[in-house]
C-alpha cells in the first residue's frame, strides 16, 4: 500500500520569504513517481512536477525547486521568494505498483500574505 | 493546448436526486478517471475507464455510482442516489498510453462541485 503525508497542515508566510512544503512516502515498490499539484481558490488541479524513482537530480524551475531524497522516502518542495499568488493548497501524490493512479496526501495551504 | 473540460462547473441538487457530472476528455486520449475531493481533504482515486469498461476502482465507487462513455468525446458519471455526503468537488482526468517507458501523465479537469442538500 502507497501512503503519503504532508505533516504540514497550513503555512503562513509573508511575501519575498522562502517556504519549504514537506512531503514524506511510503511504498514498498522500487518504481514509483511522485508528484506536486498546486489548488488555487478556485479549485482546478494544476500539475507542477513528475518525477520517477530513478531521478533523484534534484529540480529547479523558476521560483520552484523540488528536493527528492530516497535515503528519507522525501520529496520536499520549495518556493523562493513567495508570492501571493503562490497562495494555494499544494498536494503531493505517489504512484507506484504499476499503477498510474495516484496516492494523495492531504495536502498543505500556503498563505502568503502581502 | 488541448485540455479536459467539465460541465457543469457547480451543480446543486437534492437528496435522494439522480446526477449527471459530464467530462470531455483530450480528444486524442484514451483512459478516463474520476476522483472526488471532499471539502478541505484530499483528493481520491473513484475509477479509471479503457476501453469501454471500468479499468480500476476505489472502494468508495459502490453501486450508486457508474460511468460512461455515452459517444465519442464524452464521459460522464452518474450519482444514482445522491446522499449529503457525496457533496465534494468530483475531478475528471484523462490520458493516454505512454509508450515503454513513458509515464501515462493524466491531465486533470477544473471540476464539478456538487452539492447534495
Amino acid at each position: 500500500a502507497q501512503k503519503v503525508t504532508q505533516a504540514q497542515t497550513e503555512i503562513s508566510v509573508v511575501e519575498k520569504e522562502d517556504v519549504t512544503l514537506d512531503c514524506v512516502y511510503e511504498t514498498r515498490d522500487t518504481t514509483y513517481y511522485l508528484f506536486w499539484y498546486k489548488q488555487p481558490p478556485s479549485g482546478e488541479l494544476v500539475f507542477l512536477i513528475r518525477r520517477n524513482s530513478f531521478d533523484e537530480q534534484n529540480e529547479i524551475s523558476g521560483r520552484y525547486s523540488w528536493n527528492f531524497q530516497k535515503s528519507t522516502s522525501s520529496f520536499n518542495f520549495t518556493i523562493t521568494a513567495s508570492q501571493v499568488v503562490d497562495s494555494a493548497v499544494y498536494f503531493c501524490a505517489l504512484s507506484a505498483g504499476g499503477s498510474y493512479i495516484p496516492t494523495f496526501g492531504r495536502g498543505t495551504s500556503l498563505i502568503v500574505h502581502p | 493546448e488541448p485540455e479536459v473540460t467539465q460541465t457543469p462547473s457547480h451543480q446543486v441538487t437534492q437528496m435522494g436526486q439522480e446526477v449527471i457530472l459530464r467530462c470531455v476528455p483530450i480528444s486524442n486520449h484514451l483512459y478516463f478517471y474520476w476522483y472526488r475531493q471532499i471539502l478541505g481533504q484530499k483528493v481520491e482515486f473513484l475509477v479509471s475507464f479503457y476501453n469501454n469498461e471500468i479499468s480500476e476502482k476505489s472502494e468508495i465507487f459502490d453501486d450508486q455510482f457508474s460511468v460512461e462513455r455515452p459517444d465519442g468525446s464524452n464521459f460522464t458519471l452518474k450519482i444514482r442516489s445522491t446522499k449529503l455526503e457525496d457533496s465534494a468537488m468530483y475531478f475528471c482526468a484523462s490520458s493516454f498510453p505512454g509508450g515503454g517507458h513513458s509515464y501515462n501523465e493524466q491531465f486533470f479537469g477544473p471540476g464539478t462541485r456538487l452539492t447534495v442538500l
